[in-house]
């Protein structure tokens, strides 16, 4: 069974900083797919970025990217320029190939100071 | 507008008492997916479905039973025999049915037990 871990139950960076948020996964899969979703209070949950495991180019989506490292089986998410309303709960995932569902992280509260 | 309904936003449930929850997309999406979330976690895949009249065990299904009679409709029910029912249930949806395709969430519904 896959596992994706998130090390760091909370985060806090100053409004304008750089932000990275760890993710680590266990797959004995060749074909996955990796996401960061975001959710806000609101309690929505809204994707922030993917990665598909056979490209090796990472992901970049505006002011966020992921550094996706297939050996280490390491995912992580650098926010630049943080603004407020990226104050969020972040959650990683995982996609296997087919029509499973995804697999969290137990996910990191991404706090910004102003 | 399209999207993902879930429906009630709150929902309260006595001792021994089934309860349904709703999930309407009119995205024409293939797969629907069923997940609870815990305070302080991720999310975990209770069941899902890839196509109509099917539908297949997640990783908590126990005490849970959903249907698929049409291809936009989801409904989970919570049954008396889901003991710990008291949870936050985020209902998504997927275009295809391969693991690169993005799912998609509703806002949920907040199951309270009196």
């Amino acid at each position: 069974a896959q596992t994706v871990t998130q090390s760091q139950p909370e985060m806090s960076v100053q409004e304008a900083e750089t932000v990275t948020l760890s993710c680590t996964y266990d797959t004995s899969e060749s074909d996955y797919y990796l996401f960061w979703y975001k959710q806000p209070p609101s309690r929505q949950m809204i994707l922030v970025i993917r990665q598909e495991a056979y490209k090796q180019q990472n992901a970049t989506e505006n002011r966020f990217s992921v550094n996706f490292q297939k050996a280490a089986k390491s995912f992580s998410l650098k926010i630049s320029d943080s603004q407020l309303g990226d104050a969020a709960m972040y959650f990683c995932a995982y996609a296997g190939g087919g029509a499973d569902g995804l697999t969290f992280g137990k996910g990191t509260h991404l706090i910004i100071q102003p | 507008d399209g999207g993902i309904t879930q429906s009630p936003k709150y929902l309260f449930r006595k001792e021994g008492q089934n309860v349904t929850l709703s999930c309407e997309q009119n995205l024409n999406h293939d797969a629907m997916y069923w997940y609870r979330q815990d305070p302080g976690q991720g999310l975990r895949l209770i069941y899902y479905s890839q196509i109509v009249n099917d539908f297949q065990k997640g990783d908590i299904a126990e005490g849970y039973s959903v249907s698929r009679e049409k291809k936009e409709s989801f409904p989970l029910t919570v049954t008396s025999a889901q003991k710990n029912p008291t949870a936050f249930y985020l209902c998504a949806s997927k275009r295809g049915l391969g693991g690169q395709e993005t799912q998609y969430f509703g806002p949920g519904t907040r199951l309270l037990v009196l």
